[in-house]
């Protein structure tokens, strides 16, 4: 089936340990994205890429890194460097046109708690 | 700056009720679209609706409806006859019009449909 796929779905880090995400799309979408979700503060877009080895901060890009190697895989790194990185993360996808869609697909989240 | 607010935190209704989620939002572009998102307890966004601002029509779609007013920058989104079901937390979100699929969402609002 089409779709995208994060893993792993809930990770437990220790303060000062660097963690990836994964994000794998198979609808060959150009865009891909990384949003944090938290309680009562709604989907903030940490990164995003709209072409295989190019990539843009989003609003709360501080303490996370990303790459973008191949088109179907965008991972995220939550470096030692984020201050509260406990929280849910969405990947999404979505083709690129002329003017925005904003149909951006996303995956089923990857919870993240620092002990 | 684009900002999108959805003032209703949690809702709660009986089964066949109708509903109304409000979200009104800002932005200083005379070209932009708004979208509605349906996060069920499985945690996926799911896309429900796209309006760009020239297109002030309402629109439904079975049970569901928006009613968009540029004249108080409001987007709201009814349910009618609502079912346990709909049971998930609804994001309003905005995207301008250079903004490529960079959306920003509200914060979104609980809907507990009961028996």
């Amino acid at each position: 089936d089409g779709g995208i796929t994060q893993s792993p779905k809930y990770l437990f880090r220790k303060e000062g340990q660097n963690v990836t995400l994964s994000c794998e799309q198979n609808l060959n979408h150009d865009a891909m994205y990384w949003y944090r979700q938290d309680p009562g503060q709604g989907l903030r877009l940490i990164y995003y890429s709209q072409i295989v080895n190019d990539f843009q901060k989003g609003d709360i890009a501080e303490g996370y890194s990303v790459s973008r190697e191949k088109k179907e895989s965008f991972p995220l790194t939550v470096t030692s460097a984020q201050k509260n990185p406990t929280a849910f993360y969405l990947c999404a996808s979505s083709f690129i046109t002329g003017t925005p869609t904003g149909e951006l697909f996303f995956g089923e989240g990857s919870r993240l708690t620092v002990l | 700056a684009q900002k999108v607010t959805q003032a209703q935190t949690e809702i709660s209704v009986v089964e066949k009720e109708d509903v109304t989620l409000d979200c009104v939002y800002e932005t200083r572009d005379t070209t932009y679209y708004l979208f509605w998102y349906k996060q069920p307890p499985s945690g996926e966004l799911v896309f429900l609706i796209r309006r760009n601002s020239f297109d002030e029509q309402n629109e439904i779609s079975g049970r569901y409806s928006w009613n968009f007013q540029k004249s108080t920058s409001s987007f709201n989104f009814t349910i009618t006859a609502s079912q346990v079901v709909d049971s998930a937390v609804y994001f309003c979100a905005l995207s301008e019009g250079g903004g490529g699929n960079k959306l920003t969402f509200g914060t979104g609002t609980q809907l507990k449909v009961e028996l």
